[in-house]
């Protein structure tokens, strides 16, 4: 089974600051990964795919990238309402897929 | 407008059964890939199960295999959960999503239904 290990497990940062989250896969994932933000009481929300992919609707402030089996999910300049946890999410070794941990970017 | 909304959670005993449903619409059902997606109490994201378009093909976590059963009526625009031999680790909340493009599995799930909470306790 992959493993997704997120990090940090939380953030704290200031609105207007860039956030920088990171997903890393025990092996090889391709470009088959998955960004979501998740609020208090709802539901997730898709915000990348194929590891740079904007889903539809997804303000250009967020942005994927791959380094081998790292992934980095940046932020540019954070948004009140971008303070979420997020989960990444593989897809690479069917059937089986995983999300990562989860970081949570809070308030400073 | 797409809308998934998941309904028949609550409480039940452990080794008990519940199914759950999720109506959609807004898209046009029949054409997409469709998933069971939980998420314990202040913990993560678990995949449970998906289904393909004509319900021809099921996969599960193996946590759940040969307990849950995933189903759909394309005729009802609607999405099931069969959950028996329940454990107090299957609480959860569990959701419903659709998958990312009609027609693939993409396993990039684009909408999600609000949830219907499963409580498993004696």
């Amino acid at each position: 089974e992959i493993v997704l290990t997120q990090s940090p497990a939380t953030l704290s940062l200031s609105p207007g600051e860039s956030a920088t989250l990171s997903c890393r896969a025990s092996q090889s994932v391709s470009n088959y990964l998955a960004w979501y933000q998740q609020k208090p009481g709802q539901a997730p929300r898709l915000l990348i795919y194929d590891a740079s992919t904007r889903a539809t609707g997804i303000p250009v402030r967020f942005s994927g990238s791959r380094f081998g089996t790292d992934f980095t999910l940046t932020i540019s300049s954070l948004e009140p309402e971008d303070f979420a946890v997020y989960y990444c999410q593989h897809r690479s070794n069917w059937p089986g897929l995983t999300f990562g941990g989860g970081t949570k970017v809070e308030i400073k | 407008e797409v809308q998934l909304v998941e309904s028949g959670g609550g409480l039940v005993q452990p080794g008990g059964s519940l199914r759950l449903s999720c109506v959609a619409s807004g898209f046009t059902f029949s054409t997409y890939w469709m998933a069971w997606v939980r998420q314990a109490p202040g913990k993560g994201l678990e995949w449970v199960a998906v289904i393909k378009q004509d319900g021809s093909e099921e996969y599960y976590v193996d946590s759940v295999k040969g307990r849950f059963t995933i189903s759909r009526d394309n005729a009802k625009n609607s999405l099931y959960l069969q959950m028996d031999s329940l454990r107090a680790d299957d609480t959860a909340v569990y959701y419903c999503a659709r998958d990312l493009k009609p027609g693939i599995l993409l396993l990039y799930f684009q909408d999600w239904g609000q949830g219907t909470l499963v409580t498993v306790s004696s």
